[in-house]
């Protein structure tokens, strides 16, 4: 069966320091990847999506980046936080990749604060 | 640009009651898929239903089921028996191209027992 982690679980940073969350999936090959970012009390906004390693799409312009260097493993990256990078991020997959309309599943999410 | 709305931010139910909890959109697209995802207070989101709009007949999961009604763009979720174990924020979201979803801002469902 297919499994996604994501760590770490809780992370408080200074503004201006450097972020990296990780995700990686175990039991399937070649998924569509997601970065989903989620503020207290809101629906989720999608940051990032990947259809293979190297490719990534961003979605909203902003100090984050993404990067996929091995084929199950997805990177959220900054090099200077700022106090409106906190909240909830969550990363997903979907089974096949390009296809839309698949079931995305989600890991357990990073909760962010920034001070 | 697609948009998802959940009219009701809140809603309650009393144990083993039936509760139904609103969604439309907004496409111009002919063929798309409807999700519902619930997302406990561990924050992990779990999906609840699936619904592809090409197919007529109204998904169904245990005693979860939608309404589908395609021509008003809504897509109501439907909880039979309701259970503590319900009690959650559920989302309703659209996918589009790549299966890149859009959710609306969710309603947080309270079980009374």
């Amino acid at each position: 069966s297919q499994t996604i982690h994501q760590w770490p679980a809780t992370l408080v940073q200074p503004v201006g320091s450097p972020l990296s969350l990780e995700c990686t999936v175990e039991g399937t090959s070649n998924p569509n990847l997601y970065w989903y970012r989620q503020a207290a009390g809101r629906g989720l906004q999608l940051l990032f999506y990947s259809v293979g390693i190297g490719q990534i799409s961003s979605e909203v312009p902003q100090n984050l980046s993404a990067s996929r260097p091995q084929d199950r493993q997805f990177i959220l990256s900054s090099k200077k936080l700022l106090l409106s990078d906190s909240g909830f991020y969550l990363c997903a997959w979907s089974g096949r990749a390009g296809v839309w309309g698949d079931t995305q599943y989600f890991g357990p999410g990073t909760r962010l604060t920034v001070l | 640009a697609q948009t998802v709305t959940q009219s009701q931010p809140e809603m309650s139910v009393q144990e083993a009651e039936t509760v139904t909890l609103s969604c439309t959109y907004d496409t111009s697209e002919s063929d798309y898929y409807l999700f519902w995802y619930k997302q406990p207070p561990s924050r992990q989101m779990i999906l609840v239903i699936r619904q592809e709009a090409y197919k007529q007949q109204n998904a169904t999961e245990n005693r979860f089921s939608v309404n589908f009604q395609k021509a008003a763009k809504s897509f109501s979720l439907k909880i039979s028996d309701s259970q503590l174990g319900d009690a959650a924020m559920y989302f309703c979201a659209y996918s589009t191209s790549y299966g890149k979803l859009t959710f609306g801002q969710g309603t947080i469902l309270t079980v009374h027992p």
